[in-house]
């Protein structure tokens, strides 16, 4: 059974702008994190935000959580059209500690 | 420092063969994990390793898959027989559990199809 839920779905922006991708999730969790999977490949790590922190930056990526609204978003300023893959946010859960991914959004980058 | 390495890489093979997949977690990492990822869709855990001990199959097809992970290292996952409905992509990941999780990194997954 997936935790999380991203929104939305699929996103489709120019290159240039920026994208903001959302999770929500169910259960209480020890920290959250955030992949890219380009089309046919593996899934790569993007960053990891603990329960206890509210944002985290790396590059062009920044990420917040909001525990009270079980909540993450995944901004991605300045896109590019290399940014065109589909992202998950995976849930580490307190109750089990297993580590639960959504469905995705799907992002595209037009050049 | 090498990364996750699963083998093969493609898989192709008739419905109720067995089939097998090995995964090498990067080295020091306690924890493994095995994922199925249908085409579109996000991974879905299958079986969670902490050591040598399988501490969440709740998501593992029993009847036909089975697990392990030798020593703490090294895993196989099997499914016998196969079905069609098995098709997809197996993805192994591990991490390092102490007080608390790091990041999880994965491989790059074996695409099994079964015709």
């Amino acid at each position: 059974s997936q935790q999380g839920e991203e929104d939305p779905q699929a996103l489709s922006i120019q290159e240039g702008e920026n994208a903001t991708m959302n999770c929500s999730y169910k259960t209480s969790i020890n920290n959250l994190q955030w992949y890219r999977q380009n089309s046919g490949r593996g899934l790569v790590h993007l960053i990891l935000i603990r329960s206890n922190e509210r944002e985290k930056h790396s590059g062009r990526l920044r990420v917040t959580l909001d525990t009270s609204k079980k909540s993450s978003s995944l901004l991605i300023t300045a896109s590019r059209a290399a940014d065109t893959a589909s992202y998950f946010c995976a849930t580490d859960s307190q109750r089990n500690n297993d580590m639960r991914f959504g469905a995705g959004t799907r992002l595209t980058v037009k050049p | 420092e090498a990364g996750v390495v699963q083998s093969p890489r493609y898989k192709i093979i008739e419905k109720k063969q067995p089939v097998a997949f090995w995964c090498n977690p990067i080295s020091g990492h306690n924890t493994l994990y095995w994922y199925r990822q249908n085409l579109g869709q996000g991974p879905e855990l299958l079986i969670r390793y902490e050591n040598e001990e399988a501490v969440d199959d709740s998501q593992l097809p029993k009847d036909r898959f089975s697990a392990e992970r030798l020593k703490g290292v090294d895993s196989t996952l099997k499914i016998q027989p196969a079905e069609l409905g098995d098709s997809a992509v197996y993805l192994c990941a591990s991490s390092l559990t102490g007080r608390a999780r790091t990041e999880a990194f994965f491989g790059q997954g074996t695409r099994l199809t079964v015709v």
